[in-house]
This record gives structure tokens, sequence and C-alpha cells, in this order.
């Protein structure tokens, strides 16, 4: 099974500051017949099913504020929001569909400091 | 508008059974590969089990494997999860969710709500 770790755990960041969560799998999620990555990223906020921001590890669902960002490749990857707006605090998962099973990081939890 | 609706949770004995199902509308439920997942109380998200388009193929986290099954009946674009010989750490509340792939290959996208199972004596 591929395994999904994601840094840190927790982050508190400053209203209109960017916070940066990371996101590093155990297997390279870059298919090679396609060269896309197998990543995406959620948002869960309590009491509301899990959000989908971003898919092929940078491509921002629409209807997503661009303020809202991915990148990375291979193992590791990257969810960045620029500028912290308080409908932002959540809590933010990783997923590969590369592989079955289908796996999630652990979730960082970001709030406001 | 896509939505999907998820019913069939609730109380139940450690060993019994519970079904959930979900009702799809506005989505092409006949051509997506279609998913369960669960978060337990203050826990993160786990995927359960999916099932391709045509419900010929499902596949299981070890998890669950032979204990649940996934099945779907696309003449009522409903997908179903049956739980047998359920455990206290079954508890959690359990998401449908659609993909764009015919086999499930795919983010996650729409969800459903989600249906609260409890498994208490």
């Amino acid at each position: 099974d591929i395994v999904m770790t994601q840094s840190p755990d927790s982050l508190a960041v400053s209203l209109g500051e960017r916070a940066t969560i990371n996101c590093k799998s155990s297997q390279s999620l870059l298919y090679g017949s396609n060269n896309k990555n197998y990543l995406a990223w959620y948002q869960h906020k309590p009491g509301q099913p899990p959000k989908l921001l971003i898919y092929w590890a940078s491509t921002r669902e629409s209807g997503v504020p661009d303020r809202f960002s991915g990148s990375g490749s291979g193992t590791d990857f990257t969810l960045t929001i620029s500028s912290l707006l308080p409908e932002d605090v959540a809590v933010y998962y990783c997923h590969q569909y590369h592989s079955t099973p289908h796996t999630f990081g652990q979730g960082t939890k970001l709030e406001i400091k | 508008q896509v939505h999907l609706v998820e019913s069939g949770g609730g109380v139940v004995q450690p060993g019994r059974s519970l079904r959930l199902s979900c009702v799809a509308s506005g989505l092409t439920f006949s051509t997506s590969g279609m998913h369960w997942v669960r978060q337990a109380p203050g826990k993160g998200l786990e995927w359960v089990a999916g099932i391709w388009y045509d419900g010929g193929t499902g596949y299981y986290a070890d998890s669950v494997k032979g204990r649940f099954t996934i099945s779907r009946d696309n003449s009522k674009n409903t997908l179903y999860l049956q739980m047998n010989s359920l455990r206290a750490e079954d508890m959690a509340v359990y998401y449908c969710a659609g993909t764009i792939t015919g086999d499930g290959h795919s983010w996650f996208d729409p969800w459903g709500q989600g249906t609260l199972v409890i498994v208490s004596s």
C-alpha cells in the first residue's frame, strides 16, 4: 500500500499570511504513460463532506479560489494557501489515486494564529 | 446539480449487519466508478471500498475485506454497502463519493453528506 504522510499535523497562520502543507508518498505517484501525478487535495470542515480542491497535483477544481494552489511531483507535494482567510480554517487531506487501495494522508489541521 | 444522498446509518450491536445506500442524481451514475469513504470519531479519512461503473469489479480496504460488500443498481442510480460482522472500530460517518472514470481510478468528487454508523451494545 502507498503510505501518505502529511506535515505538519497542525498549523496556525495569521490572517493574510501564507499556509503551506506538505504531503509525501511512499511511492511515486507519477504515471509514466500520461506524465500525470495521481494526487488530490481536499478541504474538510466539521459537519460537511470533504471538498475537492486540487487534482492531478496542481489542477484547481472549478470554483476553488485561486489563493489555493498545488505543486510537486513524484513523491513530494505541497498545498499552498497564499493569503489565509477565516473561511480556510479546516482539516486538509492529500489523497493518492495511483494505486489500490486509495490512501489519504492523516490530515493537517489549519487554524488562525 | 450533482447530488449524492446516503441513508441507512444508525445504531447497531457488534456482530450485527447494516446496509447503507447512496442515491445519485445529476450524475451520469452508470458510467462512474463509485466509492465509500469513512471517518471515525476524531480520526482522518479512510477509504473503504470502490466499485467499477458496471458493478463487475469491487475492491476493499483490508480492514473490511470479507465483511463488507459494495454493490450498485444502475437502474436505480443507487450504490450500496452491505456491512456484516460489525465491530466497534467500524463506527464512523460513511460517505459515498463519485469519480469521473468508470474504474473509479480518480479523485473523489462529488461527495454525499454522510451517514453515521454507531456500533454499540
